[in-house]
């Protein structure tokens, strides 16, 4: 299987800042990796898909980039409704493996 | 507008088996499939397989192979997930979703205690 391997584990930032969340899977995916967001007590929640498409609904503070083996989503200023847990997802494969999620908190 | 309704939670003794449904509505079942994805508390997103809801198809986890069953019924628009012979540390939010096949719709999430 894929591993998704994603850095830093937890990220202490500011309301405003611009945040760089990163994901390395093992072995080249393509672009086909999708970005998700969860609060404590929540579903997740999709926010990018293939690599850099917004999902519906998705506020354009947040972008996706990258393919192959490395990928990145940034949000270009945090909201306070942005403290959450984030993961990556690979479905290049049948086996659609998720990153170990990043937690991003209030400095 | 798409929904999936999950059922509720469950308590189950070591050894057991449960069986979670996934009641899909608001767009066509059969053109997608259904993801699980679990979560055990305080850790990370762990994806269980999916499978399609037209013809049936699966494909679970390695981790999962033998005690997971997976299964739809397009008749009521309604997704399944089974996981037999049940241990403390299958004791994790489940969660079905619409597979795309990244997941783009999430059930509301289903709490599954093992516990003697």
């Amino acid at each position: 299987d894929i591993q998704m391997t994603q850095s830093p584990s937890t990220l202490s930032a500011s309301v405003g800042d611009r945040v760089t969340i990163t994901c390395r899977a093992s072995q080249t995916i393509g672009n086909w990796l999708a970005w998700y967001q969860q609060k404590p007590g929540k579903a997740p929640k999709l926010l990018i898909y293939k690599a850099s498409n917004l999902a519906s609904g998705v506020p354009s503070r947040f972008s996706g980039s990258g393919s192959g083996t490395e990928f990145t989503l940034t949000v270009s200023s945090l909201q306070p409704d942005d403290f959450a847990s984030y993961y990556c997802q690979e479905f290049n494969t049948d086996s659609r493996t998720f990153g170990q999620g990043t937690k991003v908190e209030i400095k | 507008q798409v929904q999936l309704v999950q059922s509720g939670g469950e308590v189950k003794k070591p050894g057991a088996s449960v069986k979670v449904s996934c009641k899909a509505s608001g767009y066509t079942f059969t053109n997608y499939g259904i993801a699980w994805v679990r979560q055990a508390p305080g850790r990370g997103l762990e994806w269980m397989g999916y499978i399609s809801a037209y013809n049936g198809n699966t494909h679970y986890a390695q981790t999962l192979q033998g005690r997971l069953t997976m299964t739809t019924d397009a008749s009521t628009g309604t997704a399944y997930m089974e996981l037999r012979s049940l241990r403390s540390d299958d004791t994790a939010i489940y969660y079905c979703a619409r597979d795309s096949p990244f997941s783009d719709y999430w059930g509301q999430g289903t709490l599954v205690t093992v516990s003697s």
